[in-house]
């Protein structure tokens, strides 16, 4: 059973730089078939995708987030992570990790979902 | 990319059926059958219900349905359970090489 977890600080300062990574267990995070992702909740909004990444390095991005993300990905750690530059209290979210199909078609696995906080 | 519209909130009673519809555009529900749905109850992760418009992923209830007309997909729940209140997100790719969600509704068991 594929399982993906979510680590990184509960709270980080405005203007700082959030970073998440997200780990993998249960299968190779190098699988050809699927896509990794980041994927946020604010507090009381829906779900808004962050950035994808392939196993090759391909990487793909919300274009109104873009010029602050940056999505990486480590095969040898089964690991993929987030960096979210110059963060303000409106990016206050649980961030979830998730397995997206090919095409982004589904989100088929989700990591449990992790809170981070803005402070001034 | 904005967001796919979705009804802020639908209700029904058990037993009944009710239908959720999203509305995109041409560059992302119309233009591609990779509509998925998902069921997220607070504090859990979500959980896919259907993808590719219409599938649903093993151990899903057939209570579930998805269907698609042009720019807009429609998600139907019959047979409603007290179990389904929860809230509802429709999702799609997009010309761009993106995804996009739409704004979630929130589905009230009466």
């Amino acid at each position: 059973q594929l399982q993906l977890q979510e680590s990184g600080p509960g709270l980080v300062k405005a203007s700082e730089t959030l970073s998440l990574t997200c780990t993998v267990a249960g299968g190779s995070i190098s699988n050809a078939d699927y896509f990794w992702g980041w994927i946020r909740q604010p507090p009381g909004k829906g779900l808004e995708w962050i950035a994808s990444i392939y196993y090759k390095g391909n990487t793909y991005y919300n274009l109104s987030l873009k010029s602050r993300v940056t999505i990486s990905i480590d095969t040898s750690k089964n690991q993929f992570s987030l960096k979210l530059s110059s963060v303000t209290a409106a990016d206050t979210a649980v961030y979830y990790c998730g397995r997206l199909g090919s095409f982004f078609r589904l989100v088929d696995y989700w990591g449990q979902g992790t809170l981070v906080t803005v402070s001034s | 990319q904005s967001a796919l519209t979705q009804p802020a909130s639908v209700s029904g009673s058990p037993g009944q059926w009710i239908t959720i519809s999203c509305t995109g555009t041409s560059s992302d529900v119309g233009g591609y059958n990779y509509v998925s749905w998902y069921q997220h109850h607070p504090g859990r992760a979500p959980k896919l219900i259907i993808y590719d418009v219409s599938n649903r992923p093993s151990g899903v209830s057939n209570r579930f349905s998805g269907s698609k007309s042009g720019n807009t997909a429609s998600l139907t729940i019959s047979g409603l359970q007290t179990e389904d209140e929860a809230d509802y997100y429709c999702n799609s790719y997009t010309s761009s090489s993106t995804m996009v969600f739409g704004g979630g509704t929130k589905v009230t068991v009466l």
